[in-house]
């Protein structure tokens, strides 16, 4: 399809486990978002890749949170050593080079046990 | 550091009434954008209007339209004849002109009664 597509939608991880969370942005789309959503809660800013600039990666709320952007399309977002309060939504967003309107996936919704 | 505040953390509308949702934000900056979002539970943020700062005409998508004072910074989202359908989280949002993340709101949600 031609929106941003995230994967897997859901993953069930025991807790201390690695978890890999895939983006990928619309075609030619130059800004790449992460965001947080906890349940009943606003989106918490993560990471921001734009281009082929360092990343923004002030949100990260852990060391354990890491996330890479390969070729300038392909995003994958990494949480090692997963704890339960790591739960949520993880939404991900692509914007157009000199337009600001982010357009999301779906999101992943992780769920640690 | 902009802030956005929705200070509204839930809303009710009957069917085909006008609801108005409220969003103020925190800027010195004079190049800016401004979203709302509509999530409903689907998940799939959905953008529902935009607007520039630097348009004094507010901006408006069929039944979606804003109130948006500069000097206030203040933009409130105004659904005309609501239906079933517009019943989600609406999410404020901002972002700085140029390369810049979105900075978000809590949300309201919004229910619409038959």
């Amino acid at each position: 399809g031609a929106g941003v597509s995230q994967s897997p939608s859901n993953k069930v991880t025991e807790k201390g486990k690695d978890v890999e969370l895939r983006c990928d942005p619309i075609s030619g789309h130059t800004a790449l978002y992460w965001y947080r959503q906890s349940l009943g809660q606003g989106l918490e800013f993560l990471i921001y890749f734009q281009g082929n600039s360092a990343p923004d990666k002030s949100g990260l709320p852990s060391d354990r949170f890491s996330a890479e952007r390969t070729g300038g399309s392909v995003s994958t977002l990494t949480i090692q050593r997963t704890q339960q309060e790591d739960s949520a939504v993880y939404l991900c967003a692509s914007s157009p080079m000199n337009d600001p309107e982010a357009f999301f996936g779906q999101g992943t919704r992780l769920t640690v046990v | 550091a902009q802030t956005v505040t929705q200070s509204q953390p839930e809303m009710s509308v009957q069917e085909a009434e006008t609801v108005t949702l409220s969003c103020t934000y925190d800027t010195s900056e004079s190049d800016y954008y401004l979203f709302w979002y509509k999530q409903p539970p689907s998940r799939q943020m959905i953008l529902v209007i935009r607007q520039e700062a630097y348009k004094q005409q507010n901006a408006t998508e069929n039944r979606f339209s804003v109130n948006f004072q500069k000097a206030a910074k203040s933009f409130s989202l105004k659904i005309s004849d609501s239906q079933l359908g517009d019943a989600a989280m609406y999410f404020c949002a901002y972002r700085r002109g140029g390369s810049e993340k979105l900075v978000f709101g809590k949300g309201t949600k919004l229910t619409v009664n038959p």
